[in-house]
């Protein structure tokens, strides 16, 4: 099915560790976006990427890198995980346009950090 | 910067009773207002827009959503709840003009229906 997909879905990780949250979409949107999920805080935007090539900051970037790596692919980067970056992650793309529907989201993954 | 906000973390419904889920935004110029759902360790499904045209927009799962320009509200409602529409809903907005970080959410609230 098209859409979003999101990997891994579970993953736990020790303090100081790295790891690179994968998305990629194929329906071919020109705008993709990383956001945590906190219960009581919403969605917040961590980095967004407007078109292939570019990336910006959101919300709260702080401890984060990403990679436009082409249209289809936007991932994210933890380069020393801390325990304040235990959250749900989603990966979401975006058309826009006259029709906007919306965002398409993925599944998300589930991050531990002891 | 556009906002939103949805002033209650938690409705309760008895099954079966009509149900609203309250939504106001802030965005310069005209808005494009959504609603999605969450159902536990999902991702946000898409319900309904509004873009442009009549006020009252009808979604999926029976839900509708009414925009009022006057009072920036765009409140989510169904007339009969069902026990399997509890979940997580979010509101969001972005300005019609467009914006490179997309969608503002609200903090979401949580329905529960009750049998």
């Amino acid at each position: 099915n098209a859409g979003v997909t999101q990997t891994p879905k579970f993953q736990v990780l020790k303090t100081g560790q790295s790891m690179t949250l994968q998305c990629a979409q194929d329906m071919n949107h020109n705008s993709m976006y990383w956001y945590r999920q906190d219960p009581g805080m919403g969605l917040r935007l961590i980095y967004y990427s407007a078109s292939e090539g570019t990336t910006d900051k959101g919300e709260v970037p702080n401890g984060y890198n990403v990679s436009r790596l082409n249209k289809r692919e936007f991932s994210l980067r933890l380069e020393s995980a801390a325990p304040s970056q235990t959250s749900v992650y989603f990966c979401a793309s975006y058309s826009g346009g006259e029709r906007d529907y919306g965002y398409t989201f993925g599944s998300g993954t589930r991050l531990t950090v002891v | 910067a556009q906002s939103v906000a949805q002033p209650e973390d938690q409705v309760n419904v008895a099954e079966g009773n009509p149900l609203t889920v309250k939504c106001t935004y802030s965005v310069s110029g005209n808005p494009y207002l959504f609603w999605y759902v969450q159902y536990p360790n999902r991702g946000l499904q898409f319900l309904l827009k509004y873009i442009t045209g009549d006020n009252l927009v009808k979604g999926s799962y029976g839900f509708e959503a009414e925009f009022n320009k006057s009072q920036t509200s765009f409140h989510l409602k169904k007339p009969s709840a069902l026990v399997s529409d509890s979940a997580l809903y979010f509101c969001a907005v972005r300005p019609s003009g467009g914006g490179a970080d997309g969608l503002t959410f609200g903090k979401g609230t949580h329905l529960i229906i009750q049998p």
